[in-house]
């Protein structure tokens, strides 16, 4: 059974670039929540997919979008890359009765 | 706000010496505390979850306990491979999301 799986494993930007993360969930998962985790720090919160929608979002600007596929499989999208933005973007996958099982995350480095 | 505090920051133990990593936490109505390992570069990896104060957890050298106020990570006897950061999170109320604390990193020496 194939955890869950995210591509690309690294990438890097300029500053003003848009990206695109991807994102498959652990088999029989319905819910994709993304995070961001900057060196040191405990991963942050930026939003939850479920059933094709965005179910909760935190503190993150517009620039950070999101789209989940009937197949439970999700994007994340950010535009305007910031020097900021550099973090490792980590995908969890969840059913309701379960916790999160994060993916190996997607190292994005913007210069 | 949820808050999550986790102590200490770092901590350093020789092969064998049992110690504890704390997590505090300050949520509306807990419905849920995730202890997670992470390794440098990579995703957090899944170890307990505890939903109600008194609920105690075992995998191997590792064992979780919950409070009303706090949860601690019991590491007994441990070995060089435990080296990690070790992160708590919350879920909270009607929330889905996990609110984490800024982790522990635990270096095993030999």
């Amino acid at each position: 059974d194939a955890g869950v799986t995210q591509s690309p494993t690294h990438l890097i930007k300029t500053r003003g670039q848009q990206v695109t993360l991807r994102c498959s969930p652990k088999s029989g998962h319905d819910t994709v929540s993304w995070y961001q985790q900057a060196l040191g720090q405990g991963p942050q919160f930026i939003f939850q997919y479920y059933e094709e929608e965005e179910r909760q979002r935190g503190n993150f600007p517009d620039r950070f979008s999101g789209h989940q596929f009937p197949n439970y499989s999700s994007e994340l999208n950010v535009n305007a890359l910031l020097l900021g933005d550099s973090a490792l973007y980590l995908c969890a996958s969840s059913l309701v009765s379960t916790g999160e099982y994060f993916g190996p995350g997607t190292r994005l480095t913007v210069l | 706000e949820d808050q999550v505090t986790q102590s200490p920051e770092a901590l350093r133990l020789q092969e064998g010496e049992s110690s504890s990593l704390n997590c505090s936490y300050t949520v509306s109505g807990l419905r849920g505390l995730f202890w997670y390992r992470q390794d440098p570069g990579k995703g957090p990896e899944f170890l307990f979850t505890l939903y109600s104060a008194g609920e105690e957890k075992e995998k191997e050298r590792l064992k979780a306990t919950l409070t009303k106020k706090e949860s601690f990570l019991h590491i007994t006897a441990p070995k060089p491979e435990d080296s990690a950061t070790y992160l708590c999170a919350c879920v909270s109320g009607t929330a889905s999301k996990l609110t984490f604390g800024t982790g522990t990193r635990l270096q095993v020496m030999l």
